[in-house]
């Protein structure tokens, strides 16, 4: 079946701008996962969602960022009034952790430039 | 708090040789780790997810070996070929969970010569 999807794949903002990031994760995958990956920070997780549970939102950097899920499936992550230390590569994961131990699933990631 | 290191940064053989790279993790109570390939400008692949309960797991010319109590993987990589060169992540949980945010290295950047 299809992989995780991503979109945009690229986007140029200015800074101060707000942008959205969109992920369809694997389908009947119930756990979904945002992550960035910079020069600087190597991968760093942001936010989990699984189910219907509150999301773990411990790896957000700032009250700049928040992420959505509606239905439990596709997932936005916002950033509001983007700096240029935002500029990276954001990668959205999907698994399913009652079968499969939980492996997680990359889609191609959005490269984020704010100039 | 996890953290997760990875040694060597870089790595350059000739193709064919065997070759080992190494993976330390900080939290034990992991419930599994991952192991992942990278390609310049591409997303994540998942190469060989180990469980807890598992010592080995094995794909290809690909196994990894993980050995929670001293906080230790590796991913030994059989008859390397120039196909095989890429960026590979180690990753486990970052509150030791099994559906979980997971810490990642900064990887070893392979590359393996024709």
């Amino acid at each position: 079946g299809a992989g995780v999807s991503q979109s945009p794949s690229n986007k140029v903002t200015e800074k101060g701008k707000d942008v959205e990031l969109r992920c369809d994760p694997i389908s009947g995958h119930t756990a979904l996962y945002w992550y960035r990956q910079s020069l600087g920070q190597g991968l760093e997780f942001l936010i989990y969602f699984q189910g219907n549970s509150a999301p773990d939102k411990s790896g957000l950097p700032s009250d700049r960022f928040s992420a959505e899920r509606t239905g439990g499936s596709v997932s936005t992550l916002t950033i509001q009034r983007t700096q240029q230390e935002d500029s990276a590569v954001y990668l959205c994961a999907s698994s399913f952790p009652l079968a499969g131990a939980g492996e997680q699933y990359f889609g191609p990631g959005t490269r984020l430039t704010v100039t | 708090k996890q953290e997760v290191t990875q040694i060597p940064a870089a790595l350059s053989v000739p193709e064919g040789e065997n070759l080992v790279l190494n993976c330390s993790f900080t939290d034990s109570a992991i419930y599994n780790l991952q192991w992942f390939r990278q390609d310049p400008g591409k997303g994540l692949t998942s190469l060989l997810l180990i469980q807890s309960s598992q010592r080995e797991q094995t794909s290809g010319r690909l196994n990894a070996s993980l050995d929670k109590s001293s906080g230790r993987s590796t991913l030994y990589i059989a008859a390397s070929q120039p196909g095989d060169s890429a960026t590979y992540l180690c990753a486990a949980p970052h509150s030791g969970g099994g559906a979980d945010g997971l810490t990642f290295g900064k990887g070893t950047h392979l590359i393996i010569q024709p």
